[in-house]
């Protein structure tokens, strides 16, 4: 199972942290991704294998994992009006693939 | 440049059979695995049935015994046919492209095919 916040909030410039904890098992045993869904618009990935981008997404998005805390993280710096969305993290435990619930990000 | 276009969805009573299909291109086919996912209505997303680029299966439990994937590499098409349908199974369809090292890491989407299920 992947938790992740409900929902955060930042304002635009700053940076915010979307966080995504693994319980029942390992999160760096199997690679994470990270989504972007706009209202109404199809899922957009932003991160894969942990902590690579997708040619054409800016940099402002990254990716890590944390073994200690059995989580991943999504970090935005920068942050703006456009990133107002849902994010979901996803891994595999093994024998399925799992998605966290997803977070909404309002920007302030 | 990676295109996949889903089409096939359509409305559909309980228990009926549906077929989707997933066209791929821009991309050696049969190097890459190939999902399915989902996304009900006012939902998040979940994760419906792989197959990987040694045209290897597998389902989530929720469709197992019920829907079943294949390929045809001659068309660069994946399919999904859909059996025994149930309400829970009124979703946006997608399917997704793995990465080159991993089946189940989605770095391609296509924009989806509505499924709808009524009694």
């Amino acid at each position: 199972i992947l938790t992740q916040p409900h929902s955060v909030s930042e304002s635009p410039g700053k940076t915010v942290t979307v966080s995504c904890t693994g319980s029942g098992g390992r999160i760096g045993s199997s690679y994470v991704q990270w989504y972007q869904q706009r209202p109404g618009r199809v899922p957009f990935t932003l991160i894969y294998e942990d902590t690579h981008r997708p040619s054409g997404v800016p940099d402002r998005f990254s990716g890590s994992i944390d073994s200690s805390s059995n989580s991943a993280s999504l970090t935005i710096s920068g942050v703006k009006t456009e990133d107002e969305a849902d994010y979901y993290c996803q891994s595999y435990d093994g024998s399925r693939v799992v998605f966290g619930g997803g977070t909404k990000l309002t920007v302030l | 440049e990676v295109q996949l276009l889903e089409s096939g969805g359509g409305l559909i009573q309980t228990g009926g059979s549906l077929r989707l299909s997933c066209a791929a291109s821009g991309f050696p086919f049969t190097s890459y695995a190939i999902n399915w996912l989902r996304q009900a209505p006012g939902q998040g997303l979940a994760w419906v049935s792989t197959i990987t680029h040694t045209g290897v299966t597998f389902y989530a439990d929720s469709v197992k015994g019920r829907f079943s994937v294949s390929r045809d590499t001659s068309k660069n098409t994946v399919y999904l046919e859909m059996t025994n349908l149930r309400a829970e199974d009124t979703a946006l369809y997608f399917c997704a492209r793995g990465t080159r090292a991993c089946s189940t890491c989605f770095e391609y989407w296509g924009e989806g095919t509505l499924v709808s299920v009524s009694s």
